[in-house]
């Protein structure tokens, strides 16, 4: 079965300081996706990255980067030098397929603040 | 362009009354998602829609709740009747793009929310 964990419930820094926000899944697919949504204080949820399950590259985006490993099934998102803006609640996503449709459950979410 | 439409955008209603919500994807995508966000239950994928057609509905969570997608551009989720534990922020989100073993690889773009209260 499914399931997307976010031990990370609440984490707080201090603007500049990086944060990590772990994410660690469980699936018995060989083949599914992996994503990280940023749903900020008005509400709407933003896409930020999506990784299939054979691409195990890191990816840098600016200020952010991911950590894909499948080996400890584990989808990790950094933020370098964190700033107010990114204070928002994250979610870490999973996409599987079965036959005839595929399944996406999301994890329970990590609040971040940041304070100035 | 213009993102994924979602209307209301905040209902209020009374227990027992019938409620429509409201979603226009983004033109071109061919998958359709309703989700339902509450605190004690998170982010939930209800139903999604392929073509316009019905794939998946296990996450609908009583008759009370039903969806339809009448056409490409519109699809509405409707409560009947509503209870004060239905109230939740739903999404409605798109997305497009066959990745691998079929599942839906391109971005899914998400709507602004209609935020329900059943009072």
């Amino acid at each position: 079965a499914q399931k997307v964990t976010q031990a990370q419930t609440e984490i707080s820094v201090v603007e500049k300081e990086d944060v990590t926000l772990d994410c660690v899944y469980e699936t018995r697919d060989t083949t599914y996706y992996l994503f990280w949504y940023k749903q900020p204080p008005s509400g709407e949820l933003v896409f930020l990255i999506r990784r299939n399950s054979f691409d195990e590259q890191n990816e840098i985006s600016g200020r952010y980067s991911w950590n894909f490993q499948k080996s400890t099934s584990s989808f990790n998102f950094t933020i370098t030098a964190s700033q107010v803006v990114d204070s928002a609640v994250y979610f870490c996503a999973l996409s599987e397929s079965y036959t005839g449709g595929f399944k996406t459950i999301f994890g329970a979410g990590t609040r971040l603040f940041v304070k100035a | 362009d213009a993102g994924v439409i979602q209307s209301p955008r905040h209902e209020v209603t009374e227990m027992g009354q019938e409620v429509t919500l409201r979603c226009k994807p983004i033109s071109g995508h061919d998958y359709l998602f309703w989700y339902r966000q509450t605190m004690m239950r998170g982010l939930e994928l209800l139903i999604y829609f392929n073509n316009n057609v019905p794939i998946d509905d296990s996450g609908m969570p009583e008759d009370r709740f039903s969806a339809k997608m009448p056409n490409a551009s519109f699809s509405t989720l409707k409560i009947q009747p509503s209870e004060p534990r239905d109230s939740a922020v739903y999404f409605c989100a798109s997305s497009s793009a066959r990745g691998l073993a079929g599942a839906p690889a391109d971005t899914q773009y998400f709507g602004p929310g209609t935020r329900l209260t059943v009072l």
